[in-house]
C-alpha cells in the first residue's frame, strides 16, 4: 500500500502559470481533502470532496479548483498562480463514515510562484 | 467558533525535559480532539487522540490532558528526545463533521 501519494513533489511557476497538482490514495477512502500550509497559519483546508464526483469549499478556496472523477484521485488546479500561492499542498483521506477519522497525509507539493 | 488556538509557535526542550503544548476551542460541539506530527518534509501523521468523556489519554511518553470546562486541552511529552522534533498540530472535530479544524502547529525541538 502507497497510502497517499502527490505529484509533483516540486515546482516552480511564473505568475500567471497555470498547474494541476495529483492526489492519489489506493485505501477506498471516500474523503479527500487539499490543505496549504503556510508558517504560522497551521494547516488551512482549501477545498475537500466526500465522495466521487462531489466536491466542496474549504477555508481559503479562492483561486483553487478541484475535481473528483475517480475515488481515488483528487486534483487541485491553479489557473492563474499568484505568488501568495507559493505554500506547500497536501492532501489527505479518510475512510469517509463521518466518526471521529483519521486523516492520511501525502508527502506535500513545495510550489514556490515567482 | 470554529477556530482552535494552538501555544506556544515554537519550544526548544532539552534531552529528557517535558515538553507542553497548549490548545483551546471555543465550538462545544466537538467531541474528538487529536494530534498529529510532522516530520521535516513530511506530512502530518496521527499522533494521539482523545474523547471529553476522559481528563487523560497516555501512550508511552505522549500524555493528552483533557480539561472539558475551561475548553482547553494540552500534549505533554515526558523524556523529551532528539527524535521528538517535529511540528505538532493538535486539531478537534465532531461526530458526524466531514471536517477537521487544526490548530497553528508548534515546532518543536529537543536539544541533546
Amino acid at each position: 500500500n502507497a497510502g497517499v501519494t502527490q505529484t509533483p513533489k516540486f515546482r516552480v511557476l511564473k505568475t500567471g502559470q497555470s498547474m494541476t497538482l495529483l492526489c492519489a490514495q489506493d485505501m477506498n477512502h471516500e474523503y479527500m481533502y487539499w490543505y496549504r500550509q503556510d508558517p504560522g497559519m497551521g494547516l488551512r483546508l482549501i477545498h475537500y470532496s466526500v465522495g466521487e464526483g462531489t466536491t466542496a469549499k474549504g477555508e481559503v478556496p479562492d483561486g483553487y479548483n478541484v475535481s473528483r472523477l475517480k475515488k481515488q484521485n483528487f486534483l487541485l488546479g491553479l489557473e492563474s498562480a499568484a505568488p501568495s500561492q507559493t505554500s506547500v499542498y497536501f492532501c489527505a483521506s479518510s475512510l469517509g463514515t463521518g466518526r471521529r477519522e483519521t486523516q492520511y497525509f501525502g508527502p506535500g507539493t513545495r510550489l514556490l510562484v515567482l | 467558533q470554529q477556530q482552535v488556538k494552538q501555544s506556544p509557535q515554537s519550544l526548544i526542550v532539552q534531552k529528557g525535559g517535558i515538553s507542553i503544548i497548549n490548545c483551546a476551542y471555543e465550538n462545544t460541539a466537538f467531541d474528538y480532539f487529536p494530534w498529529y506530527q510532522q516530520f521535516p518534509g513530511k506530512g502530518p501523521a496521527l499522533l494521539i487522540a482523545i474523547r471529553p468523556d476522559v481528563s487523560e489519554k497516555k501512550e508511552g511518553r505522549f500524555t493528552i490532558s483533557f480539561n472539558k470546562s475551561a475548553k482547553q486541552f494540552s500534549l505533554h511529552i515526558m523524556d523529551s528526545q532528539p527524535g521528538d522534533s517535529a511540528t505538532y498540530f493538535c486539531a478537534a472535530t465532531r461526530w458526524g463533521y466531514q471536517k477537521v479544524t487544526f490548530g497553528t502547529g508548534t515546532k518543536l525541538q529537543v536539544i541533546p
